[in-house]
């Protein structure tokens, strides 16, 4: 059983900080790790993806992953209310690349 | 390009009737997902299809649920009969292809309701 764990929140935060978001898993053949983002009523979408153990940056948004502690991490800066989604954490094992769901984080960004 | 269709984006029935839930992925992909997505179960795959052929099926949850994918561009997913807890929003994504840091692009999602 593939099992990704997240906390549920709602995190708040205020304008201009910044956002960490959690999420640990148990697959340890996970080899790719995405993140997507879904606001209120609509459908998931694709912000960042990582699989090498370290740091990616993308604009504002930093995801880090360290398969030794089975944890990856999606840090957003400067965060804005625009941010305020539910965000998931997605990985997936090496022989299928299928990404397997959180639950979710959601964010709330308060001006 | 028109990104993932679905349809309907919203149906309501009575339980025990059927129920067919559409998908037209984006042309050129051929990789299809159908996700069901609930408060307490999170966003759950049910099957996935390349090139039009079922390849994991094992989150189908009965045998009242079934998939098909007749052609490169439409699958359909269908409940028969319908149960008042299958109330849920049914996506269907699609990727160019099932590989490490393939994206999904889902559709808008149906979101049904039995009752």
């Amino acid at each position: 059983q593939k099992e990704v764990e997240q906390n549920s929140g709602p995190l708040s935060v205020p304008e201009g900080a910044i956002a960490s978001l959690n999420c640990t898993y148990s697959d340890r053949g996970s080899q790719s790790f995405f993140w997507y983002r879904q606001y209120s009523g609509k459908s998931p979408e694709l912000i960042m993806f990582i699989y090498s153990n370290g740091d990616k940056e993308d604009g504002r948004f930093t995801a880090q992953l360290n398969k030794a502690s089975q944890y990856v991490s999606l840090l957003i800066r400067d965060s804005q209310p625009s941010d305020s989604a539910t965000y998931l954490c997605a990985p997936s094992s090496g022989g299928s690349y299928i990404p397997t769901f959180g639950r979710g984080t959601s964010l709330i960004v308060h001006p | 390009d028109a990104g993932v269709i679905q349809s309907p984006r919203h149906e309501v029935t009575e339980m025990g009737q059927e129920v067919t839930l559409r998908c037209k992925p984006i042309s050129g992909h051929n990789s299809l997902f159908w996700y069901r997505q609930t408060m307490m179960r999170g966003l759950e795959l049910l099957i996935y299809f390349n090139n039009n052929v079922p390849i994991d099926d094992s989150g189908m949850p009965e045998d009242r649920f079934s998939a098909k994918m007749p052609n490169a561009s439409f699958s359909t997913l269908k409940i028969q009969p319908s149960e008042p807890r299958d109330s849920a929003v049914y996506f269907c994504a699609s990727s160019s292809l099932v590989t490490r840091g393939n994206e999904q692009f889902f559709g808008p999602g149906t979101r049904l309701t039995v009752l």
